[in-house]
């Protein structure tokens, strides 16, 4: 079975600080993708960054890097020089390649505030 | 980039009538289509997979005669809620796989639902 962690159901930040988000998962398959995802309060989910299991480096987009911790199965999220846009809902998420037809799970979400 | 569409955007229907929701891949074709449901405040939720010219896989606690999915071609799915009954409010999301790609999936813009 999949399952996705996120501990964190809101976060504070100062505007052009860094803020790192938490997620955890659990998988049985040896293969998978970890996504993050930005939703803001219109609703649309915005693609932030990919992480595959197998990638030797930390995926890095713009503002956004994934900590990626295979062994501690955790894939964090981290966006540096926070911006007011930013404020919105995160989610992490889940795909395992192998099997389960490549469906994708999330995580509870994490409510990010950027504070001027 | 890809782009799925979603119509309606916003609906409102009388408890015990049908409505249908229609996910469109524009610019892509998608052998595999998820729908989500997602209540205010909380994460996205699988209901079912929907896969091109086959019967939808839903997903445990779902009923399928109440959600029906139709997969008819590479480009468009549809969400029929039969019998809507103001717990089916919610923000309905489908998103879509882009066959020549294993990660690559594509949010359509969502469905407000509202049955009063």
């Amino acid at each position: 079975a999949q399952k996705i962690t996120q501990t964190q159901p809101g976060m504070f930040v100062q505007e052009k600080e860094a803020v790192t988000l938490d997620c955890t998962y659990d998988t049985s398959d040896p293969s998978y993708g970890l996504f993050w995802y930005k939703q803001p309060s219109s609703g649309e989910m915005i693609f932030l960054i990919y992480q595959g299991s197998y990638d030797q480096q930390n995926a890095t987009e713009g503002r956004y890097s994934l900590n990626f911790q295979k062994a501690r199965k955790s894939a964090n999220l981290v966006i540096s020089a926070s911006q007011l846009g930013d404020s919105a809902m995160y989610f992490c998420a889940m795909r395992g390649l192998n099997t389960g037809g490549f469906k994708t799970i999330f995580g509870a979400g994490t409510r990010l505030f950027v504070k001027a | 980039g890809a782009v799925v569409s979603q119509h309606p955007s916003r609906v409102i229907c009388k408890s015990g009538t049908s409505v249908k929701i229609e996910c469109r891949s524009l610019d892509f074709q998608a052998t595999t289509m998820f729908w989500y449901r997602q209540f205010p405040k909380q994460s996205l939720m699988l209901m079912a997979t929907s896969n091109e010219g086959s019967k939808a896989t839903y997903e445990q606690g779902v009923e399928k005669d109440k959600f029906l999915i139709n997969h008819a071609s590479l480009t468009l799915s549809t969400l029929t809620v039969t019998s809507a009954h103001p717990e089916d409010s919610s923000f309905y999301i489908c998103s879509a796989n882009d066959r020549g790609s294993t990660y690559e999936q594509y949010f359509g813009p969502g469905t407000r639902l509202t049955v009063t």
